[in-house]
């Protein structure tokens, strides 16, 4: 079954320092989507993207946060100047299409961890 | 405004049956819910639309009542591998954005 990857699967900063965490939606997928969830907290959504543009964000999706395609397959979160409470598990999900009715199928996440 | 989910957590034996509810204050056009385990991505389980429909996905139902805004999950004959943390995420508008509820942690014992 197709599913969603992502890499790495934990990535270790210095506060103040870029990170890229990257996604590879599946195949026939054309919304994708990051979400952020806080160590024992609830899945927030950040950011939704379609057609190469965000579609929606989040007010925790602020200018140090950036997504890109930079390709056919790979879909991108750039966090620039990195903070401690970044840290965090964040999950790349795609959808077939973006109605109401189609599920969004999540990765395995990054582990996030700003020292 | 994010969904509210109720009970915080519940634990089981293998066999008895749970229900997790899922309300919300904001018109609602579908309800989504998953399965997380511990440091696992959350799994889709099922999505149910706005008309009050009534969806199966093994011993795993749920339903939607437009009117009460509400969903309930309902588990029956529970397994030990049904343990993990149940969301549900809704959907209010045409953004397609899932706002996610606190969760559910599920504990099946033998």
């Amino acid at each position: 079954e197709p599913e969603v990857t992502q890499t790495p699967s934990h990535q270790v900063t210095q506060m103040g320092q870029e990170v890229i965490l990257r996604c590879v939606p599946i195949s026939n997928h054309l919304y994708f989507y990051w979400y952020r969830q806080i160590l024992g907290q609830k899945v927030e959504f950040l950011v939704s993207f379609y057609n190469n543009e965000i579609s929606e964000k989040s007010e925790i999706f602020d200018d140090q946060f950036s997504v890109e395609r930079p390709d056919g397959s790979n879909f991108t979160l750039k966090i620039r100047s990195t903070k401690l409470e970044d840290s965090a598990m964040y999950f790349c999900a795609s959808s077939r299409t973006g109605g109401n009715n189609q599920p969004q199928h999540f990765g395995d996440g990054t582990r996030l961890s700003i020292l | 405004q994010q969904p509210v989910q109720s009970p915080q957590a519940v634990i089981l034996r293998e066999g008895e049956d749970a229900v997790i509810n899922c309300s919300s204050s904001k018109a609602l056009y579908s309800v989504h819910w998953y399965r997380q385990k511990h440091g696992e991505a959350p799994v889709f389980l099922m999505i149910l639309l706005k008309g009050g429909e009534q969806k199966g996905h093994e011993k795993i139902s749920a339903s939607f009542n437009e009117k009460k805004q509400q969903s309930s999950l309902y588990l029956t004959a529970s397994q030990l591998s049904y343990s993990g943390t149940y969301f549900c995420g809704t959907i209010g508008g045409s953004n397609y954005k899932l706002t996610f509820g606190k969760g559910t942690l599920l504990t099946v014992n033998p």
